[in-house]
C-alpha cells in the first residue's frame, strides 16, 4: 500500500513568507508526528496528533509554528514569517496506535531552505 | 527529556565484517529502544524495536542489545554488504510520560567498503 507522503518534496522561501507543508499519512493510522531535522542531526519532535486532536506541541519551536489535522487524516505544518534558522527537513509520521513503542512509518521529508 | 549520543565519525568497514554502533542515553531508563535506518534524501526507516526486559534482538543480519544498568544499546551489522552503508539512528521515547513521541541520537553513518 501507500505510504506517507509529503509535499512539497522542495521549498524555498523568502525571509518573513509564510509557509504550508503537507502530510498524508498511511491510511487508518491513529498517530501522525512532526519532526524538524537539521543538517547532520537526528529528527527532533515538533507536535503529536491523535486523530484529530493535537495532543502535544511542546517541540514547536515558536508560535510562528502551527500544525492541524482537521479531520483525522491529513495534516498541515505552518510556519509564518519564516526565518533562516527555520531552514531544514520536515518530516512526518505516522504509526498505526496511540500507544507507545509502535513503529513509526515516515514521509521522505520537506527541504525547507529559507533566503 | 532524553540525551542520546551516538558516535559522530563515520564507521568505514570491509564488506563481511561485523559494524557494531552505539547508543548511550542519559536520564532516566526507557521502556523501549528503537532504531532506523536513514538513507540520504529519505525519511528514516523503522529496523529494529527492543523493550526493556529483553536483552538481545534479531532480525536477519541485525542484532540489537539493551543494558539498561549501562544504558547503552548496542546495534550490529553483521556479514556487512554494500547496500548496509546508510546512517543509523536509535530512538527513545521522549519523555517517560507521552511515551510514543520519540527522541533520536544524531545518527551513525556505516560506510561498507567493498
Amino acid at each position: 500500500g501507500a505510504g506517507v507522503s509529503q509535499s512539497p518534496r522542495y521549498k524555498v522561501a523568502k525571509r518573513g513568507q509564510d509557509v504550508a507543508l503537507r502530510c498524508d499519512p498511511i491510511s487508518g493510522h491513529v498517530s501522525l508526528f512532526w519532526y524538524q531535522q537539521a543538517l547532520g542531526q537526528g529528527p527532533e519532535f515538533l507536535t503529536y496528533f491523535q486523530n484529530e486532536a493535537q495532543l502535544d506541541k511542546s517541540g514547536l519551536p515558536s508560535d510562528r509554528f502551527f500544525a492541524e489535522r482537521p479531520e483525522g487524516s491529513v495534516s498541515t505544518l505552518k510556519i509564518q514569517r519564516t526565518q533562516q534558522e527555520d531552514s531544514a527537513v520536515y518530516l512526518c509520521a505516522s504509526s498505526l496506535m496511540a500507544t507507545g513503542s509502535n513503529e513509526q512509518f515516515f514521509g521522505p521529508g520537506t527541504r525547507l531552505t529559507v533566503l | 527529556s532524553q540525551k542520546i549520543e551516538q558516535n559522530s565519525e563515520a564507521l568505514n568497514i570491509q564488506e563481511g565484517k561485523t559494524a557494531t554502533l552505539t547508543c548511550n542515553y542519559t536520564n532516566y531508563s526507557p521502556a523501549y529502544l528503537q532504531w532506523y535506518r536513514q538513507d540520504p534524501g529519505r525519511g528514516p526507516v523503522f529496523l529494529l524495536l527492543i523493550r526493556e526486559n529483553e536483552k538481545e534482538k534479531r532480525k536477519e543480519r541485525l542484532k540489537v542489545t539493551f543494558d539498561t544498568t549501562l544504558k547503552q544499546s548496542l546495534f550490529h551489522i553483521t556479514a556487512s554488504q554494500p547496500a548496509d552503508s546508510a546512517t543509523y539512528l536509535c530512538a527513545l521515547p521522549l519523555r517517560f510520560y507521552g511515551n510514543n513521541r520519540l527522541a533520536f541520537g544524531k545518527g551513525n553513518q556505516v560506510v561498507v567498503i567493498p
